[in-house]
């Protein structure tokens, strides 16, 4: 899996968009960009993925640049309960079987008043 | 999503013991589940890979006589750390996936294990 790059830590306000960049300039082809989420003392939590188009959910969208060097996970109303650590990973998908995941340091996010 | 179930949430042991977790699949069967840890502000390192029918395959480093892990079920994995020592004090969490359909994991919701 290619390696990500994520900013330590960032800042929010309560309400505002929170941009989330992640590097991940050695990705392959066939490699999709997934994001987590871990809120303290709990298991990670999906929130989206993609592969080379722009993607959104009801958590989440996620901007990939058109080299796919990098991504953008953005929470367009960031609240308190986003306040958690943020990773970004790349991977294959597998069929048939699942993938295992490799955790890098993630971005800590903390949304405040 | 799909539901991953991990129990204990939290157990306190006594040096020289040994504790069980276990991983449920709820509403899906797991093939295969990953069993990882967490220490205090790090982040999470797989520890091994654990198949429904057949051995869990470990990572470097991971002791596998310490941490027994049994995968008897498509729905269930349990990991035992095995003469539990104050250094195994640790977050463990557990995930899984399905055979086919799901392009993402599922985590449980973690164990907060303390050896005192």
């Amino acid at each position: 899996d290619a390696k990500t790059t994520q900013p330590p830590s960032m800042d929010c306000a309560e309400g505002r968009a929170a941009n989330l960049p992640c590097n991940h300039s050695t990705i392959s082809g066939n490699e999709y960009v997934y994001w987590y989420r871990q809120i303290h003392s709990q298991g990670p939590q999906y929130i989206i993925h993609g592969l080379k188009n722009n993607e959104t959910n009801e958590m989440a969208s996620l901007i990939i640049t058109e080299d796919r060097k990098s991504s953008t996970l953005i929470l367009p109303h960031a609240t308190l309960r986003d306040t958690a650590v943020y990773y970004c990973i790349v991977r294959a998908h597998n069929t048939g079987t699942a993938s295992k995941l490799t955790f890098g340091t993630g971005t800590r996010l903390q949304v405040t008043l | 999503g799909a539901v991953v179930s991990q129990h204990p949430s939290w157990v306190i042991c006594k040096s020289g013991t040994s504790v069980k977790i276990e991983c449920r699949s709820l509403d899906f069967q797991a093939t295969t589940m990953f069993w990882y840890r967490q220490f205090p502000k790090q982040s999470l390192m797989l520890m091994a890979t654990s198949n429904e029918g057949s051995k869990a395959t470990y990572e470097q480093g991971v002791e596998k006589d310490k941490f027994l892990i049994n995968h008897a079920s498509l729905t269930l994995s349990t990991l035992t750390v095995t003469s539990a020592h104050p250094e195994d004090s640790s977050f463990y969490i557990c995930s899984a996936s399905a055979r086919q359909g799901f392009t993402e994991a599922f985590f449980g919701q973690g164990t907060r294990l303390t050896v005192v």
